[in-house]
């Protein structure tokens, strides 16, 4: 069975830094995608990066790059200077081949002023 | 482009009524269609997925289910309902390709009184 963690239920980040959300994985299949999303307070749930298990390089989308050690299973997002937008819910979730996606327990950033 | 739909936004429905959420993607063909519970400040939970019409697939045992009557419809339903199946209901869809995310609904926030 496929499980995702996430440690940090919660963060604060004063704007215009960086932050680091925590996320490790497990699976015994070899090909696997990982995704981050974000899910303010609406409750829609917004897709901001992904990163295949074969892939060589980190993915990068904007301010947000995902630090993906494929021998530690983790793949940790960092958000570069921080905006007070950034405030919301972030999911780490991984898929493989039966393409269910599976979610940790999510991480809540709160982004201070 | 391809777009979900997923109504009503909000519900409040007594314990005993009957549930009947519904979920139509436009702009996309044979995907696959998931049902996900998201309760208070807690992660998805997949409910219910289907690859094709009249092929669903539970999740967990619960008091819903789930039918896909046309290629891109979803319907979640309940004969009678629990006050543990209140929550945050969201559709996704995805296509069967390695290397791209879902897509979300806006969600249904059912309270069950």
């Amino acid at each position: 069975a496929q499980k995702i963690t996430q440690t940090q239920p919660g963060m604060f980040v004063q704007e215009k830094e960086a932050v680091t959300l925590d996320c490790t994985y497990d699976t015994s299949d070899p090909s696997y995608g990982l995704f981050w999303y974000k899910q303010p307070s609406s409750g829609e749930m917004i897709f901001l990066i992904y990163q295949g298990s074969y892939d060589q390089q980190n993915a990068t989308e904007g301010r947000y790059s995902l630090n993906f050690q494929k021998a530690r299973k983790s793949a940790n997002l960092v958000i570069s200077a921080s905006q007070l937008g950034d405030s919301a819910m972030y999911f780490c979730a991984m898929r493989v081949y039966d393409y269910k996606l599976s979610f940790g327990a999510g991480t809540t950033v709160t982004v201070r002023a | 482009s391809q777009t979900i739909h997923q109504w009503p936004a909000t519900l409040v429905q007594p314990v005993g009524s009957p549930l009947s959420l519904e979920c139509t993607v436009e702009g996309t063909s044979n995907p696959n269609l998931y049902w996900y519970r998201q309760a208070a400040g807690r992660g998805l939970q997949l409910l219910f997925y289907s690859v094709g019409i009249g092929q669903i697939s539970s999740e967990v045992p619960q008091n819903l289910s789930a039918s896909r009557p046309q290629d891109r419809q979803f319907i979640l339903s309940s004969k009678k309902l629990l006050l543990s199946d209140s929550g945050f209901y969201l559709c996704a869809w995805s296509v069967r390709v390695q290397g791209n995310g879902y897509t979300f609904g806006s969600g249904t926030r059912l309270t069950v009184v």
